[in-house]
């Protein structure tokens, strides 16, 4: 059965400090893994998604990577603003298991 | 916002009474979900629907009752829930059920008294 964790639990940094959010999973047969941010109380919003055939993907100051064989992702976050306080999730799309979630990062970025 | 609606947004409801969710998705998917999110706790699957037929059914207790009249809207239907039934939850849809991008709903907070 696929688990997912992610280090750390919580992570605060200063304005303008480049950070690295992983996330780890125990089974490589997945399609993709996605990563979501969540605002409290709020729904999910996707951040970027890799395909198992892909190494990694950017959407502006967001970076993530993907290690299939060794079951680990990270998410890079450069140049990091008060804006992107949240919890960051990263999920696996599995065989036979849909999406697995892992428990996800708290993130403050202070001013 | 994602193309996924859900309401209410929030509900109150005592042991026994019987209330619904509601999730419409617009970007013509084919693939929708129902999420648990407790507190302190993973996302849990609930449900999974693939073209209105129910394809997962993750050990979900019988008094969750999800219904899927069409590809577009999903119910959940609840009835006689508990209090640590409380939770927030998430109705999500994708193109397809593999390899595809979930887009998530804003959530219905449920408080069970």
């Amino acid at each position: 059965k696929q688990e997912v964790t992610q280090i750390p639990a919580a992570l605060s940094v200063p304005e303008g400090e480049n950070l690295v959010l992983n996330c780890s999973f125990t089974d490589s047969a997945i399609y993709n893994l996605q990563w979501f941010r969540q605002d409290p109380g709020k729904g999910l919003t996707s951040l970027l998604l890799i395909q198992s055939s892909q190494r990694e993907q950017t959407s502006g100051r967001l970076n993530a990577s993907l290690d299939k064989s060794s079951g680990r992702s990270t998410l890079y976050i450069a140049a990091s603003q008060p804006g992107d306080s949240a919890t960051y999730l990263c999920a696996v799309d599995n065989y036979g298991q849909n999406f697995v979630f892992g428990p996800g990062t708290r993130l403050s970025v202070l001013p | 916002e994602t193309g996924v609606t859900q309401t209410p947004r929030h509900l109150v409801m005592g042991m026994t009474n019987k209330k619904s969710l509601k999730c419409e998705q617009h970007l013509g998917h084919n693939a929708m979900y129902w999420y648990k999110q407790s507190a302190k706790k993973p996302l849990e699957l609930m449900f999974v629907y693939n073209f209105k037929e129910q394809t997962e059914n993750n050990s979900v207790p019988s008094r969750f009752s999800p219904e899927c009249p069409n590809s577009s809207h999903l119910f959940l239907h609840l009835h006689t829930l508990q209090p640590e039934d409380s939770a927030l939850y998430l109705c999500a849809s994708s193109q397809d059920l593999t390899g595809n991008e979930q887009f998530f709903g804003p959530g219905t907070r449920l408080t069970v008294l």
